[in-house]
């Protein structure tokens, strides 16, 4: 199946820093990617829907200005996390759907970030 | 979405059959069944799909109900790698929308 790459897969950053994650599909074009975090023993929770050469859409309680994404190509999404905060915390993954179509996602391995 | 609703979690011994339930009684004609995986620490990983008729792949084999409103993730041999949150999805096979997570189901493998 269709491959997504992300990067880095651990960061350990202090307060105040700004942290950029990469999303890349290794063997397929995406147009969307989604963003989500996930707090310890809970389910994913999406944080916004990234679109290739437009403005993402984010969900209703996700800062934009804090969580920015930015979609430049088919094959790479980033998410940036502005001026980190302990509460920032979170493993974060990303996912693209299937180019082939039913719907299927894949995902990347996610990003433990850590903030001091 | 409409919703899904899935025990928080499963015990299975392995080298056992699982049954893993997932209710959606509000399902629209236009909505696959998923399902994801997630192991630990990992991204979350597609496991099946289907729309009315039951499927079987080298991973496991879903068993959708006449009227659609419930299936089932069957995994014939639960092994210790089998250990992870079962997530079960409607995704709407006309638009193509986000992906809400519910809680999904525990499962829990027993040497």
């Amino acid at each position: 199946g269709a491959v997504v790459s992300q990067h880095p897969s651990r960061v350990i950053c202090k307060s105040g820093t700004s942290v950029k994650i990469e999303c890349r599909s290794l063997d397929f074009q995406a147009t969307t990617m989604f963003w989500y975090r996930q707090f310890p023993k809970q389910s994913l929770m999406l944080m916004a829907t990234s679109n290739e050469g437009s403005k993402a859409t984010y969900e209703q309680g996700v800062e934009k200005d804090k969580f920015l994404i930015n979609h430049a190509s088919l094959t790479l999404s980033t998410l940036t996390v502005t001026s980190a905060h302990p509460e920032d915390s979170s493993f974060y993954i990303c996912s693209a759907r299937d180019p082939v179509g039913a719907e299927k996602l894949f995902f990347g391995s996610g990003t433990q970030l850590s903030v001091l | 979405d409409a919703k899904t609703t899935q025990p928080n979690s499963m015990e299975s011994n392995e080298e056992e059959p699982v049954h893993l339930p997932c209710n959606h009684s509000t399902i629209s004609g236009t909505d696959y069944i998923h399902w994801y995986r997630q192991l630990p620490s990992q991204g979350p990983e597609y496991v099946i799909h289907g729309l009315t008729s039951n499927v079987n792949n080298r991973m496991a084999s879903l068993a959708i109900a006449e009227d659609r409103k419930s299936s089932t993730l069957i995994l014939h041999r639960a092994t210790l790698r089998d250990a992870a949150v079962y997530y079960c999805i409607l995704r709407d096979r006309t638009s193509y929308d986000k992906v809400i997570f519910g809680p999904g189901t525990s499962l829990s493998v027993i040497p």
